[in-house]
């Protein structure tokens, strides 16, 4: 079964610096799909960034990065210029692709246990 | 564009009762998603639904179910309710099951006394 840890529950940056959210994850597919989504106060799940594991690329979404490591099956997102409205709990989650169909991983997204990020102003 | 829906936003509840919540999916999405978020036990899957079919279920009793309607929004039952179930019930949409990203609505929190 695929698992996902993130083994910071929280992290605090101050304003305008940069923070990095730590996740590993296990899993023996090859080829799936890891996303960081973020959870404000008012429990709205957001997108923040996805990542293909067959890119090798990582992806970046203006201030939010990722530094995704295949073979160490880790994928930790960075956070420049931390914001004020960026104080949330971040989610890392894996979803295996649609190639791999079947089973009781099909479909759903598995999440880690979160991380609450506090942002000082 | 409108985003994922879900009602009521708040519901309150006592052992033993049924709940109903409700979720719209994104226009043109015609896959549904159901996740609850338990204090302790973070997100879990619940259902999938895509194209009136339920495709995959997690590890839940079968007083959980749900459909899906034919102009894809969903249904998530809750039957002989327990005090654990108390939770918040995020609904997720993504058009079509291959390579879509799920985009999630604002939840249900449900309070079983």
């Amino acid at each position: 079964a695929q698992t996902v840890t993130q083994s910071q529950p929280e992290m605090s940056v101050q304003e305008a610096e940069t923070v990095t959210l730590s996740c590993t994850y296990d899993t023996s597919e090859s080829d799936y799909y890891l996303f960081w989504y973020k959870q404000p106060p008012s429990r709205q799940m957001i997108l923040v960034i996805r990542q293909e594991a067959y890119k090798q690329q990582n992806a970046t979404e203006n201030r939010f990065s990722v530094n995704f490591q295949k073979a160490a099956k880790s994928f930790s997102l960075k956070i420049s210029d931390s914001q004020l409205g960026d104080a949330a709990m971040y989610f890392c989650a894996y979803r295996i692709t649609p190639s791999n169909a079947g089973g009781t991983s099909y479909g759903k997204l598995t999440f880690g246990q979160g991380t609450i990020l506090t942002v000082h102003p | 564009e409108a985003g994922v829906t879900q009602s009521p936003t708040h519901l309150i509840k006592t052992r033993g009762q049924q709940a109903t919540l409700r979720c719209s999916p994104i226009s043109g999405h015609t896959s549904v998603y159901w996740y609850q978020q338990a204090l302790g036990l973070g997100l879990q899957f619940l259902l999938w639904y895509d194209e009136g079919e339920e495709r995959n279920r997690g590890n839940f009793p079968p007083r959980f179910s749900g459909r899906q309607f034919p102009n894809y929004s969903s249904e998530l039952n809750v039957n002989a309710l327990e005090l654990e179930d108390s939770a918040l019930y995020l609904c997720a949409s993504s058009p079509g099951s291959v390579r879509e990203t799920q985009y999630f609505g604002p939840g249900t929190r449900l309070l079983v006394l």
